[in-house]
């Protein structure tokens, strides 16, 4: 049965540095791997897909690594600002269909 | 390019009652799954529907029931209303099976 498993559970930064966020997961057979944004009541906002064939993908200040015969992923977000206070989310999608979920990384960004 | 809707987005329900709530997915999307989200379970999957075929189910009681409709927007309905079923029910569409997930807003049920 997958599992995923994000640490650490909460993460408050000063603004300008940068954040390091990991994924862990147990069963390597996925078909991707895809970090959200969730604001507080809000749903989920996609932030990078990364199929099982790469090791990375970049979107501006975000950069995701995946490392699939280790079960890892890392986002990396540059230069944090107030706005990327928000909890991130990790989630991969193996055969059986479904997205599994991480229980998220609750990040504060203070000015 | 319009995102996925959701409504309603608030719901007060009582217990026994029954709901349904609705999703249309992007324009084009064929794929809609369904996800409970609750502070103490985290994102749960609760099924996803493909071309009108339910195509994976999650470990949710037969009182939670969904489908979808031949222009892709999807219903989930909840029977016999319990108190732990107040929750964030999410809807997330894609264009195929493994492409990227976009997600709602979300439906917010309360049950009292």
């Amino acid at each position: 049965k997958q599992e995923v498993t994000q640490i650490p559970a909460a993460l408050s930064v000063p603004e300008g540095e940068n954040l390091v966020l990991n994924c862990s997961f147990t069963d390597s057979a996925i078909y991707n791997l895809q970090w959200f944004r969730q604001d507080p009541g809000k749903g989920l906002t996609s932030l990078l897909l990364i199929q099982s064939s790469q090791r990375e993908q970049t979107s501006g200040r975000l950069n995701a690594s995946l490392d699939k015969s280790s079960g890892r992923s890392t986002l990396y977000i540059a230069a944090s600002q107030p706005g990327d206070s928000a909890t991130y989310l990790c989630a991969v999608k193996g055969s059986w269909g479904k997205l599994q979920f991480g229980a998220g990384t609750q990040v504060v960004v203070t000015p | 390019k319009a995102g996925v809707t959701q409504t309603p987005r608030y719901l007060i329900k009582t217990r026994g009652q029954q709901v349904t709530l609705s999703c249309s997915p992007i324009s084009g999307h064929r794929s809609v799954s369904w996800y409970q989200q609750t502070p103490g379970q985290g994102l749960q999957f609760l099924f996803e529907y493909f071309s009108e075929t339910q195509r994976n189910k999650g470990n949710f009681p037969g009182r939670f029931s969904g489908r979808q409709f031949s222009n892709s927007r999807s219903e989930m309905n909840v029977s016999t209303l319990e108190l732990g079923d107040s929750a964030l029910y999410l809807c997330a569409s894609r264009g195929q099976l493994n492409t990227e997930a976009f997600f709602g807003q979300g439906t917010r049920l309360t049950v009292v």
